[in-house]
C-alpha cells in the first residue's frame, strides 16, 4: 500500500528560527510533490510542489527532494507566528486520476 | 488565478433530509475534481474523483448511493448527501485541477455539515 509518513508533531520552533517539515513517501516512482497548509477550520492551500531532486526556493519556503532516499522536506525561514498551521505532505499517484496520496500532517506551533 | 470555491460554507440539516454541495471553479476549467471529508484534528480522506462529464469514482468504503456527485461541466460538480445522519456530521472539502494547471489540486474553502 502506498504511503505518506509524516511526524504528526506538534513541532514547536522559536519566531525567527527555521522550521524544518518531513515528509517519506513509499512509492519509489513517485514523480510529483506537494505541500500544503492548513489553518484550523480551513481546507488546506498550496505552498510548494517540487518535481526534481534538489531544492526549489520561493520566498521564505525551500522545498528540497531526494528521490534516492525518498524524502521530501519544507522548510520554513524566519519563523513567524502566522506560519503556525498543519502542514499536509502529498504525493502524486502514478497511473491515477490525477489522485494525491496525503501524509497525516504535521501541526507546526511558531513561539513569538 | 486558480480559484474554487464552494457553497454553502455551513448547513445543518435534520437527519433524513439532503443536502448539495456545489464546487465551482472560477478562473479555469475544471476537468478532474476530488471530494474529500475530514473529521477534526484528522486528516484527509479522499471520497471520490470525478471527470467533467463521466460517472465519479468513489474510494473503497464510500457509498455512491448515499454520496451522488455530479461533475457535469468544466467548471462545476456537486456532492449530494441523500438521508443525511449525524455520523455525516463532518468538513466536506473539494479540489480542482484542469487545464493550465499541471497536477496541482486547488481547493475550495470547505463545507462544513452538521446533521441534527
Amino acid at each position: 500500500q502506498k504511503e505518506v509518513e509524516q511526524n504528526s508533531g506538534p513541532l514547536s520552533v522559536p519566531e525567527g528560527a527555521i522550521a524544518s517539515l518531513n515528509c517519506t513517501y513509499s512509492d519509489r516512482v513517485s514523480q510529483s510533490f506537494f505541500w500544503y497548509r492548513q489553518y484550523s477550520g480551513k481546507s488546506p492551500e498550496l505552498i510548494m510542489s517540487i518535481y526534481s531532486n534538489g531544492d526549489k526556493e520561493d520566498g521564505r519556503f525551500t522545498a528540497q527532494l531526494n528521490k534516492a532516499s525518498q524524502y521530501v522536506s519544507l522548510l520554513i525561514r524566519d519563523s513567524q507566528p502566522s506560519d503556525s498551521a498543519t502542514y499536509l505532505c502529498a504525493v502524486r499517484v502514478m497511473d491515477s486520476n490525477y489522485q494525491l496520496i496525503w501524509g497525516a500532517g504535521t501541526k507546526l506551533i511558531i513561539k513569538p | 488565478g486558480a480559484v474554487v470555491s464552494q457553497h454553502p460554507s455551513r448547513v445543518i440539516c435534520k437527519s433524513g433530509t439532503s443536502v448539495k454541495i456545489e464546487c465551482r471553479s472560477l478562473d479555469f476549467q475544471a476537468t478532474t475534481m476530488f471530494w474529500y471529508r475530514q473529521f477534526p484534528k484528522k486528516s484527509l480522506m479522499l471520497m471520490a474523483t470525478s471527470n467533467e462529464g463521466s460517472k465519479a469514482t468513489y474510494e473503497q468504503g464510500v457509498e455512491k448511493d448515499k454520496f451522488l456527485i455530479n461533475h457535469a461541466s468544466l467548471t462545476l460538480s456537486t456532492l449530494t448527501v441523500t438521508s443525511a445522519h449525524p455520523e455525516d456530521s463532518s468538513f466536506y472539502i473539494c479540489s480542482a485541477r484542469g487545464l493550465g494547471q499541471g497536477e496541482t489540486q486547488y481547493f475550495g474553502p470547505g463545507t462544513r455539515l452538521l446533521v441534527l
